[in-house]
């Protein structure tokens, strides 16, 4: 059973648009919300991370919206650059565990 | 520095033989990880361990044994490889517990015919 659900699995955008990659659990005991940037051949690297005592954080171009009651998070790519087409995760994790649980990956393709 | 490495980057096997990978960090990490990543599928976790000498069962554990032999390494090991092991392998470390950035290694592409 996949514990996080991640939507779209693909995703193509006009460079200079807004990327929009949205995630969901069920696990109430999740507290840690990571998103990890893949480019092909790599492994992937951590991007940005929010707990869930802020609603959104942001670091330069990405920010993550979180939604505690829905139980769902997002991350938010502004003004998309080529050089940001790569495959997205999001995943969770709780403090007092152990493992962290992967979506299923989303591909971003950012056209000229 | 070098982080994670991994050994080797592309393995193929034939069904039946087997192979072990090698996964080795240099950040003083407590917990290591392996996972297998699929098209679709997302990363997938096979083994960690959460600190030297333990080691735990992830998703996909079966056909796959793992080692702790130090706290710098942890191996993967495929008794008798089957074609629906055919993917790509990654190990990663962190400090330990889930608050903590997973650092990833480059990945093995392994192929069983």
């Amino acid at each position: 059973q996949q514990q996080v659900k991640q939507s779209p699995q693909s995703l193509i955008v006009q460079k200079g648009g807004i990327s929009i990659i949205n995630c969901a659990y069920e696990n109430t005991a999740f507290d840690y919300f990571p998103w990890y940037q893949q480019f092909p051949g790599k492994g992937p690297a951590l991007l940005i991370a929010i707990r869930p005592d802020v609603s959104e954080k942001k670091e330069g171009r990405f920010t993550i919206s979180f939604n505690k009651s829905a139980k769902q998070f997002s991350l938010h790519i502004m003004d998309s650059q080529p050089g940001d087409s790569a495959t997205y995760f999001c995943a969770a994790s709780s403090l007092t565990g152990n493992q962290f649980y992967f979506g299923t990956g989303t591909s971003l393709t950012v056209i000229p | 520095n070098a982080g994670v490495t991994q050994t080797p980057k592309f393995q193929v096997l034939k069904t039946g033989q087997s192979m072990t990978l090698q996964c080795a960090q240099d950040m003083n990490h407590n917990s290591m990880y392996w996972y297998r990543q699929d098209p679709g599928m997302g990363l997938r976790l096979i083994y960690y361990s959460a600190s030297e000498g333990t080691t735990d069962k992830g998703e996909v554990p079966n056909g796959y044994n793992v080692s702790r032999l130090n706290k710098r390494e942890f191996s993967l090991r495929l008794e008798s490889a089957a074609p629906s092991q055919t993917s790509v392998y990654f190990c990663a470390s962190t400090w330990g517990g889930g608050y903590y950035e997973q650092y990833f290694g480059p990945g093995t592409r392994l192929t069983v015919t």
